[in-house]
Order: C-alpha cells, then sequence, then structure tokens
C-alpha cells in the first residue's frame, strides 16, 4: 500500500518550454504533497509543500512563478516548469502524506529526471 | 540554520561485514529520525525510523541507534550484501509531527560492497 506514482519518469525538453510532471497517490488519499529537486551527487532539498485546494507553500529561494504547484484533488499534484533551461535540469521527486497513515511521514514517487537541452 | 550532515561521503564495505553509517544533526529540538535509502533513478526508500525516546531501535538486519546528548545518529547495517548498494540519507521530521511536516535530508552516503 502507500504507492506515490510520478509521471514522466524521465523528460527531455528544449529551453524556453514548460515541463508539468504529475504525482499521484495510487491507493490513499493525500492531504498534503512535498515537491523536492535532487542535483546530481546532491541530497534532496524541499522546494515545496502543497495541501489539497489550497496554495503551495514555498520553501526560500524557489521561485513560485517558476515552479507552479497544483494540487486539485486528494489524489494528484502537479509541478510545471515554466520556461525550462538547462539550469533547471535535475531530478524532481514528490512525496506525499496522509493522516491516517502512521507507519512513515510521507510516501516517495521514484522520481522525474529532467534534462533541458 | 537547522540542518542534518553525515561524516563520510562514500564507505566502502567486504560483503558480508557490518556497515556503519553515521549522521550529525544541529536541532537538538527535534525528536523524530528517519534514515532512507535511495538506489540509482530512485525515490527515497523508507528504511527504519526513531524517535528521541529512544536510544536504539533494530529492524531485519538494520539497527539505529540515537545519542541525543551529542545529536548523533547511526545505521548499522549487518552482513552487507550487495543489494544494501545505495546512497543513505538520515533526515530529520519538523519538530511537531503532523501531515504537513517537513522533512530535511543529510548530504548522503554512498555505499560500496566489495565482493
Amino acid at each position: 500500500g502507500a504507492v506515490v506514482s510520478q509521471h514522466p519518469s524521465w523528460v527531455i525538453c528544449k529551453s524556453g518550454t514548460s515541463v508539468k510532471i504529475e504525482c499521484r497517490s495510487l491507493d490513499f488519499q493525500a492531504t498534503t504533497m512535498f515537491w523536492y529537486r535532487q542535483f546530481p551527487k546532491q541530497s534532496l532539498m524541499l522546494m515545496a509543500t502543497s495541501n489539497e485546494g489550497s496554495k503551495a507553500t514555498y520553501e526560500q529561494g524557489v521561485e513560485k512563478d517558476k515552479f507552479l504547484i497544483n494540487h486539485a484533488s486528494l489524489t494528484l499534484s502537479t509541478l510545471t516548469v515554466t520556461s525550462a533551461h538547462p539550469e533547471d535540469s535535475s531530478f524532481y521527486i514528490c512525496s506525499a502524506s496522509t493522516r491516517t497513515d502512521s507507519n512513515q511521514p510521507q510516501h516517495f514517487g521514484d522520481g522525474t529526471r529532467l534534462s533541458i537541452l | 540554520g537547522e540542518s542534518v550532515g553525515l561524516h563520510l561521503p562514500t564507505l566502502s564495505v567486504q560483503e558480508g561485514d557490518n556497515s556503519i553509517i553515521n549522521c550529525a544533526y544541529s536541532n537538538s529540538a527535534s525528536d523524530y529520525f528517519i534514515w532512507y535509502k535511495q538506489e540509482s533513478g530512485k525515490g527515497p526508500q523508507f528504511i527504519i525510523d526513531i524517535r528521541s525516546n529512544m536510544d536504539k531501535r533494530q529492524g531485519q538486519r538494520v539497527t539505529v541507534l540515537l545519542n541525543k546528548t551529542v545529536k548523533h545518529l547511526s545505521l548499522q547495517i549487518a552482513a552487507t550484501q550487495p543489494g544494501d548498494s545505495a546512497v543513505y540519507f538520515c533526515a530529520e521530521v519538523a519538530p511537531g509531527y503532523s501531515s504537513a511536516s517537513k522533512i530535511i535530508f543529510g548530504s548522503g552516503t554512498r555505499l560500496s560492497i566489495r565482493p
């Protein structure tokens, strides 16, 4: 149980385009979802926290207009990287949590590898 | 600011030996810690957690030790196997744990297994 799925798993696109990444909780309702970014050989850095039906809370230094987050339902959150540039190339990971789950605080997806040419 | 860090960036261990991965944290108010395993191209996988009212917790082949006095965590893996090769992160859950609590990841240790 508690499976989190991300789509796509890998995307390559040209500089200047926008890319949308989906994060779904497959078998539970996620009251809160989190988005992380991980550069090569580095740790996961939290970008933002989103709660269903409300605006996301962004970490310091993360541009909210650059990284648009939508959490329209209890099973889906999306991250859109707008006008992506090579420096946005990274591994983006989402996680989801639920009030009723006491086994782990967050369940992680398997990430999306984003490469901007 | 708050941070969670590791002493060793890489660790090479002979197959069958025990592995010990260390981690230091800075927020003395932290009361919940987790160890994650991350394989290449995948998300973090929960291994074991510990709360501040404990100093030791054991799982299958893994043991986590917590020393609150010196703000230090360690993960011990017994009889290390090739499948244990991965990057290991200690993580700190923000105090006042709820479903919206942030997780702060340490810098990670890569564990490689020698045959």
